[in-house]
């Protein structure tokens, strides 16, 4: 069964500082793996998402992703946060063969101070 | 993002109501999915629809009745409801199953 987890359910940043958020997945077959943003009172916007082909993912907004199978990892980076990046991110497995629904992990909540 | 649209916004009724959410995708999608969001949960899948067939049903009580007309539109009927059923109710779709999904804005449900 595919799960995921996201170490952290809150993060807080300078702005100008690297975004490091950080997802492990569980799959039996090789995944799709995805990285949602949901802004206050919003539905969840794609960020960016790995299917298959190029291991690092580069999304909208700046952020970037790399998938590591030995790790089961696709942590989510940004080289310097700014203050509108503040919202919660969820990470998500899909079992690409199977096409299977999206499993979301609990999320993360990023703060950025000034 | 204006492809997968969900009326209303905001929805209060009482335990006895009947009310139904509505969504609607103008993106030709195939696949459309019911989500509940509660806090300090994950995100909870709860009705998958495959070209209009119900394919997932993840143990939801039956005071939650899904109806999909057709490939454009998604219905959450309620009825019955309990406080813990206060919730953000969020639809998706994708073009197959499995795909990427795209996400309507949501309903803020408050059961009394």
């Amino acid at each position: 069964a595919q799960s995921v987890t996201q170490l952290g359910s809150h993060v807080s940043v300078s702005e100008g500082a690297l975004v490091l958020l950080r997802c492990n997945y569980s799959s039996s077959v090789p995944p799709y793996l995805f990285w949602y943003v949901q802004y206050p009172n919003q539905g969840l916007q794609l960020l960016l998402k790995y299917t298959t082909g190029a291991t690092l993912v580069k999304g909208i907004n700046g952020f970037e992703a790399e998938f590591k199978k030995s790790e089961t990892s696709f942590h989510l980076t940004k080289p310097s946060a700014h203050m509108s990046d503040a919202a919660e991110y969820f990470c998500a497995v899909s079992e690409s063969q199977a096409g299977t629904a999206l499993i979301f992990g609990k999320g993360t909540t990023l703060s950025v101070s000034s | 993002e204006t492809g997968v649209t969900q009326t209303p916004r905001h929805l209060v009724m009482g335990m006895t109501n009947k009310k139904s959410l509505k969504c609607e995708q103008h993106l030709g999608h195939n696949a459309m999915y019911w989500y509940k969001q509660s806090a300090k949960k994950p995100l909870e899948l709860m009705f998958v629809y495959n070209f209009k067939e119900q394919t997932e049903n993840n143990s939801v009580p039956s005071r939650f009745s899904p109806e999909c007309p057709n490939s454009s539109h998604l219905f959450l009927h309620l009825h019955t409801l309990q406080p813990e059923d206060s919730a953000l109710y969020l639809c998706a779709s994708s073009r197959l199953k499995g795909d990427t999904q795209y996400f309507g804005p949501g309903t803020r449900l408050t059961v009394l």
